[in-house]
């Protein structure tokens, strides 16, 4: 069974610092990676992508992908309160025409004024 | 900007009952899927669509569950015999090059 692992939290941090996400997956041969954000009662809404090893930056939000370590990460720097949410990892797998996205369960993140 | 919009937002059904979910993908994108969401679990895939005929589909997805493109915009999942179990948020998603995104979902409650 292709897993993708994060740990639920809540990460609790304040206002202004830096929020850091991980996640790892059980299958070596997977090709891109995703993080979303998902607020309570709503769609998961596309932050960024990452599919090379090291790090990817837009904006205030940085993917970190280390596939020999199987383990990809999201840093918010800067948190405000509305970053406060639950933040999926998705793994896009090799092979197949679908590129069908397995999901971890989610990190709930609270950014504390 | 361009999105994916489903509706209705949220259906109640009877148990036994056949359900439409509607999607309209976004209009360029030519990769369509369904995913569910029951409460306080992960995203789950339910199946792909490409080229009007599914791609992949999960254990999930068994006979009671269909999709179909009707025309050249709209994608619909229906459901011909919901189950209590079938209660979830469904999220239909349409893919460009590379990334998904997601509809706002359709609240599906089976009584």
């Amino acid at each position: 069974q292709k897993e993708v692992e994060q740990n639920s939290g809540p990460l609790s941090v304040p206002e202004g610092a830096i929020a850091s996400l991980n996640c790892t997956y059980s299958d070596r041969g997977s090709q891109s990676f995703f993080w979303y954000r998902q607020y309570s009662g709503k769609s998961p809404e596309l932050i960024m992508f990452i599919y090379s090893n090291g790090d990817k930056e837009d904006g205030r939000f940085t993917a970190q992908l280390n596939k020999a370590s199987q383990y990809v990460s999201l840093l918010i720097r800067d948190s405000q309160p509305s970053d406060s949410a639950t933040y999926l990892c998705a793994v896009r797998q090799q092979g197949g025409a679908t590129n069908k996205l397995i999901f971890g369960t989610g990190t709930l993140l609270a950014v504390q004024p | 900007e361009p999105e994916v919009t489903q509706t209705p937002s949220h259906q109640v059904t009877q148990m036994g009952q056949e359900v439409i979910l509607r999607c309209v993908p976004i209009s360029n994108h030519l990769y369509f899927y369904w995913y569910r969401q029951i409460l306080g679990q992960k995203v789950e895939f339910l199946v792909s669509f490409y080229n009007n005929e599914i791609s992949e589909k999960s254990e999930i997805f068994d006979d009671q569950f269909s999709v179909e493109r009707p025309d050249g915009s709209n994608f619909t999942l229906k459901i011909r015999s919901t189950k209590l179990e079938d209660s979830a948020m469904y999220f239909c998603a349409s893919r460009g090059e590379v990334e998904q995104f997601f509809g706002p979902g359709t609240r599906l409650t089976v009584l």
